[in-house]
């Protein structure tokens, strides 16, 4: 356990839809971090949260919105998904960019 | 912009055999580098990193990296492949001003018996 948890660990969905992805911190960790992984673009960063506040944006789509709460967990919001969404999305956090991220085990979305 | 290249998305060694996984950077300031492991179903482990200081990093399982700015690499080495060191790997580099780390594609190892 690597102490970031990511609820659900899957999702499966239909094109359209809207989902909302979580992320709980490590205890102590300010930044969060969300990445798409997919087997063509491989590990692509979407945006980035230091103590509830948006600090870097990424490839990520206008679709796609992120928020960090003041108890520091996040969500990432998808909407009008299609096929193409379908990948991994990690989040990871960290106290301090040069300690290192802490990932969690990745929530496997499926648009159908 | 800041980037990094792993060279071979799939290497296969014998166990007991050396492991050299590449990466090199391409970064307008100081790099900051890492590299990570994934195991299957699993999210991404730090293995170790370079910020400043000594270019001869140690990391975890037994894997080190040297930072060469000549010839910007942060190649990955291990002296003894074990079985156990069969996942995907990933080279990063700091990208923005907020610390958000830029991924290779990942190297896949394979460790045969």
């Amino acid at each position: 356990d690597s102490g970031v948890t990511q609820t659900p660990k899957h999702l499966i969905t239909a094109t359209g839809q809207r989902v909302t992805l979580r992320c709980s911190p490590r205890s102590g960790d300010l930044s969060v971090y969300w990445y798409q992984q997919s087997l063509d673009q491989g590990l692509q960063f979407l945006i980035q949260y230091y103590n509830g506040e948006e600090r870097a944006k990424g490839n990520i789509l206008e679709r796609f919105s992120a928020q960090q709460f003041p108890d520091l967990h996040s969500e990432l919001n998808l909407s009008s998904l299609e096929l193409g969404d379908s990948a991994l999305y990690f989040c990871a956090s960290s106290v301090q960019w040069d300690y290192g991220y802490t990932f969690g085990s990745g929530t496997r979305l499926t648009v159908v | 912009a800041q980037s990094v290249t792993q060279l071979g998305s799939h290497v296969s060694v014998s166990e007991g055999a050396l492991v050299l996984l590449r990466c090199n950077y391409s970064s307008s300031v100081p790099p900051y580098l890492f590299w990570y492991v994934q195991y299957p179903n699993q999210g991404l482990q730090l293995l170790l990193k370079y910020t400043t200081g000594a270019t001869l990093v140690k990391g975890i399982n037994g894997f080190e990296a040297e930072f060469k700015k000549s010839e910007t690499s942060f190649h990955l080495t291990k002296p003894s492949a074990h079985m156990s060191d069969a996942a995907e790997y990933f080279c990063a580099v700091k990208g923005g001003s907020q610390g958000n780390l830029i991924f290779g594609k990942g190297t896949k190892l394979s460790v045969k018996p």
